[in-house]
C-alpha cells in the first residue's frame, strides 16, 4: 500500500495567521491522465471528516478560498492563509490513486488554537 | 438535501457481525460509489472498501477481504457493510461517503458515523 506521511503532526496557531501541513506519498500520485490524486479531509472535534480538496489542488464546493492545495507526484501542501477559530480540527491527506483501489490516509495533523 | 443517514450504535460479543447501513437521499443513489471507511478512537480513518450501486460490484482492502461483505438496495437507496467474526480491535466508528462514479471528485458527502463496540 501507499504508505502516506504529514507533518507536523501537531499544529498551535494564532487566528489570523498562516498555515501549511505538509503530506508526502511512498509512491508518485501522478496519474497518466495528469491529476495527481491526492485529497484533503478535515475532521473537526466530533464530526464526520469532510472534504475540503481533491485533486491535490481543487477546492470542495462550499470550501471557503482561504484554504488551497498545491504539489505532484509526492510532496503536496495544504495552505491556509488565514487561520479562523473554525478552522480547529485534525487534517488527513488521502491518496486515491492506488488500483485495486487501496485508499490510505496520513496519520493526521491536528490544529489547534493559541 | 443531500445526505447520507447510517444506522444506530451496535455492541456485539467477539466472533459476531454487525450490519451497519448507510441511506442517501437527495441524490441519485446510482451515480455515485459508496465507501466505507472505519475509525478507532485515536486514530487515523482506515479505508475498508466500496460498492458501486448500479452494477453491485465491491472492492475491499485486503485486510478485510474475508471478513467484510458490501451490498446495496437500490429500491431503497441503501447500502450495508456487514463485518463478520469480529475482534475487539474492530471497536470504531464506521463511516459510509459517497464517491462519484466517473470522473474523481472525492469523498464529498459522508455518514455520521455509527460507533461499533466489540466486548465480551
Amino acid at each position: 500500500d501507499i504508505v502516506m506521511t504529514q507533518s507536523p503532526l501537531s499544529l498551535p496557531v494564532t487566528p489570523g495567521e498562516p498555515v501549511s501541513i505538509s503530506c508526502r506519498s511512498s509512491q508518485s500520485l501522478l496519474h497518466r491522465d495528469g491529476y495527481n490524486y491526492l485529497d484533503w479531509y478535515l475532521q473537526k472535534p466530533g464530526q464526520s471528516p469532510h472534504l475540503l480538496i481533491y485533486l491535490g489542488s481543487n477546492r470542495a464546493s462550499g470550501v471557503p478560498d482561504r484554504f488551497s492545495g498545491s504539489g505532484s507526484g509526492t510532496d503536496f501542501t495544504l495552505k491556509i492563509s488565514r487561520v479562523e477559530a473554525e478552522d480547529v480540527g485534525v487534517y488527513y491527506c488521502m491518496q486515491a490513486l492506488q488500483t485495486p483501489p487501496a485508499y490510505t490516509f496520513g496519520q493526521g495533523t491536528k490544529l489547534e488554537i493559541k | 438535501q443531500v445526505q447520507l443517514v447510517q444506522s444506530g450504535a451496535e455492541v456485539k460479543k467477539p466472533g459476531a457481525s454487525v450490519r451497519v447501513s448507510c441511506k442517501a437521499s437527495g441524490f441519485t443513489f446510482t451515480s455515485y460509489d459508496i465507501n466505507w471507511v472505519r475509525q478507532a478512537t485515536g486514530q487515523g480513518p482506515e479505508w475498508m472498501g466500496w460498492v458501486n450501486p448500479n452494477s453491485g460490484n465491491t472492492d475491499y482492502a485486503q485486510k478485510f477481504r474475508g471478513r467484510v461483505t458490501m451490498t446495496r438496495d437500490t429500491s431503497i437507496s441503501t447500502a450495508y457493510m456487514e463485518l463478520s467474526s469480529l475482534r475487539s480491535d474492530d471497536t470504531a466508528v464506521y463511516y459510509c461517503a459517497r464517491e462519484k462514479i466517473g470522473p474523481y471528485y472525492g469523498m464529498d458527502v459522508w455518514g455520521q458515523g455509527t460507533t461499533v463496540t466489540v466486548s465480551s
